[in-house]
């Protein structure tokens, strides 16, 4: 099942924060978050292990729940660069090599 | 090091025929996964191949096949096409192991007419 994300798109100011909420229903093994900008291919971010561990790159930050199959991405004092559609891809603890993505929340910085 | 390649990057097709996609991993990595990517939808699975063997398979419908090559290279294909077979096709390229980054091609273009 593919996980769901939320918001689906959020308008920030530059310097504001954001969250972004990933939730599935399937037991999973790892988070691993994307960010994709128009007409680019997405790049990783970062990925999270079960075991609560939370994760940073730069003013990214981000926590996985793996009692609730939950995972949250931070972006703390936001840049324009940040703009971007972000992806959570799951990867299901019965077939782990296997990563299913949501649907992406649009994300657009204004100066 | 380069990165993923997938050729071509543009395709108009008519339906009913059929279509190959073609991805060239990163040089070590032996696992390609393919997505498709339409508007709203995000990334859908579609298969995952480590050393030529299909490993993982989403929820498509057989016109939707895909093999891998001992070099690694991956193809896909795409038989009697339909109208909503538009879309952005992806693939990611791995090492294969658990908990590794997918780098991410630039996608073929595929529409339907």
């Amino acid at each position: 099942q593919q996980p769901v994300q939320s918001p689906q798109a959020v308008i920030l100011r530059e310097g504001e924060d954001a969250v972004i909420n990933c939730s599935s229903s399937k037991a999973l093994y790892s988070v691993h978050w994307y960010r994709q900008k128009h007409g680019e291919a997405p790049v990783f971010l970062m990925i999270l292990l079960k075991g609560g561990e939370q994760k940073g790159h730069e003013k990214i930050s981000a926590s996985f729940n793996e009692k609730k199959q939950q995972s949250s991405l931070y972006l703390t004092a936001s840049q324009l660069s940040y703009s971007g559609t972000y992806f959570c891809g799951t990867a299901p603890m019965d077939s782990s090599y296997k990563l299913i993505f949501g649907s992406g929340t649009r994300l657009l910085v204004r100066p | 090091k380069a990165g993923v390649t997938q050729t071509p990057r543009y395709l108009i097709k008519t339906r009913g025929q059929q279509v190959t996609l073609s991805c060239s991993p990163i040089s070590g990595h032996r696992s390609v996964s393919w997505y498709q990517q339409t508007p709203g939808q995000g990334l859908q699975f579609l298969f995952e191949y480590f050393s030529e063997t299909q490993r993982n398979k989403g929820n498509f419908p057989g016109r939707f096949s895909g093999r891998q090559f001992s070099n690694s290279r991956s193809e896909m294909n795409v038989s009697t096409l339909e109208l909503g077979d538009s879309a952005l096709y992806l693939c990611a390229s791995s090492t294969g192991r658990q908990n590794t980054e997918a780098f991410f091609g630039q996608g073929t273009r595929l529409t339907v007419v």
